[in-house]
């Protein structure tokens, strides 16, 4: 139980354009989820908070026009990358709090498998 | 404001070795403590967790590791590691409030030798 899908989990698009990565819970509802953007061969930067049916929290630094971020169910949560440049090519991971009553409890989250950006 | 620090960056052990990988933290109070491994070009999985009670975690894949509140350290080991044990390892943090909103180290690259 308890698994994140991330979709999709590699994406090559032009610099301008704009590219949505979707985060599922596939087995329960995460009424947050954490978007997070990691550099090659770096840890993870948490970009934002995603509140099911509310605005998204972002981290200091982080655009919020740029990377926009909606939750409209307690099992989607989509990070869209406006006019991507080159500079926002990395690996976006997501993650969701456990089901309610256990590890949503206990500060255990879950991890997609990650989305690889590469803008040229 | 948390921080955690992992002081090796990489580590190379030959395979039947043991393993060890350093974490420390500095946190306002007892934390929730994390260590998870993150495959090339995968998300993270969850190798173990400490929450309260034993001071010494057992996980998945045979890792262990042991919170030494006086020393503010979670160290990750593994008596004897395996070839598939090659990842990345993260360290992380959070609040025992809610909000899930978790701080990790830096990571440890682990190359394992024949």
């Amino acid at each position: 139980g308890a698994v994140v899908s991330q979709h999709p989990s590699w994406v090559i698009c032009k610099s301008g354009t704009s590219v949505k990565i979707e985060c599922r819970s596939l087995d329960f509802q995460a009424t947050t989820m954490f978007w997070y953007r990691q550099f090659p061969k770096q840890s993870l930067m948490l970009m934002a908070t995603s509140n099911e049916g509310s605005k998204a929290t972002y981290e200091q630094g982080v655009e919020k026009d740029k990377f926009l971020i909606n939750h409209a169910s307690l099992t989607l949560s989509t990070l869209t990358v406006t006019s991507a440049h080159p500079e926002d090519s990395s690996f976006y991971i997501c993650s969701a709090r456990g089901p309610a009553g256990g590890s949503a409890n206990t500060g255990e989250l879950f991890f997609g498998e990650g989305s690889r950006l590469t803008v040229l | 404001a948390q921080s955690v620090t992992q002081p090796d960056i990489h580590i190379t052990v030959s395979e039947g070795a043991s393993l060890e990988l350093r974490c420390n933290y500095s946190y306002g109070a007892t934390p929730y403590l994390f260590w998870y491994v993150q495959s090339p070009g995968q998300g993270l999985q969850l190798l173990l967790k400490y929450f309260s009670g034993d001071t010494l975690v057992q996980g998945i894949k045979g890792f262990e590791a042991e919170f030494k509140r006086s020393q503010s350290s979670f160290n990750l080991r593994k008596p004897s590691v395996h070839w598939s044990d090659a990842a990345e390892y993260f360290c992380a943090v959070g609040p025992r409030a809610a909000g899930n909103k978790l701080t990790f180290g830096g990571g440890t690259r682990v190359l394992v030798k024949p």
